[in-house]
């Protein structure tokens, strides 16, 4: 594929239950990018990778959020005990490398009732 | 804390004329900035990226970048209908995550 692909596109849920969120980045990108975008305002830095190792979690909410990327390229962000705040837009990007330009895939819409 | 602030808008402009957006951001050390495209309902386009003090013209499309006063603009000249979009201010610090503005959208009337 020419472009970052997200599964699902759309994930309804019940308050309390986990989720994951995959991300396919574009092939020969090292970085990986989280961001989480709520309506009406910009995307929020979650998590990245360089590689396999996450380099920089500080944007995670709190501890109920966690990502992996076992072989450096597919990622899942995992949810526990989803909140109704916790609804929002995924977003997940990538890049050659550090400092390179972030391509965006088409997000993962979230709703937690 | 690091923040990019945008005018939330909509800015509103007949087809044909120029949309200035503009960004201010707060970390002197900042190092990278872009505008990305956002289409209700998808994903963020880059459309200009700016490295360096000074204008970076790209079709339609010019990018101005003054460090000094922390501010970053995107004047869209001849502007289409299909402009018509939230335009997001981003910020690169280190060399990783950006910090994105709250976007401004922007409608282009025919």
């Amino acid at each position: 594929g020419a472009g970052v692909s997200q599964t699902p596109s759309n994930k309804v849920t019940e308050k309390g239950k986990y989720v994951e969120l995959r991300c396919d980045p574009i092939s020969g990108h090292t970085a990986l990018y989280w961001y989480r975008q709520s309506l009406g305002q910009g995307p929020e830095f979650l998590i990245y990778f360089q590689g396999t190792g996450a380099a920089d979690d500080s944007g995670l909410p709190n501890d109920r959020f966690f990502a992996v990327r076992p072989e450096g390229s597919v990622s899942t962000l995992k949810i526990q005990r989803t909140e109704r705040g916790d609804s929002a837009v995924y977003l997940c990007a990538s890049s050659r490398g550090l400092a390179e330009t972030q391509y965006f895939g088409p997000g993962t819409r979230l709703l937690v009732l | 804390q690091k923040e990019v602030e945008q005018n939330s808008g909509p800015l509103s402009v007949p087809e044909g004329a120029i949309a200035s957006l503009n960004c201010t951001y707060s970390d002197r050390g900042s190092q990278s900035f872009f505008w990305y495209r956002q289409y209700s309902g998808k994903s963020p386009e880059l459309i200009m990226s700016i490295y360096s003090n000074g204008d970076k013209e790209d079709g339609r499309f010019t990018a101005q970048l003054n460090k000094a006063s922390q501010y970053v603009s995107l004047l869209i000249r001849d502007s289409q209908p299909s402009d018509s979009a939230t335009y997001l201010c981003a910020v690169d610090n280190a060399g990783n995550m950006l910090t994105f503005g709250g976007g401004t959208r922007l409608m282009v009337k025919p």
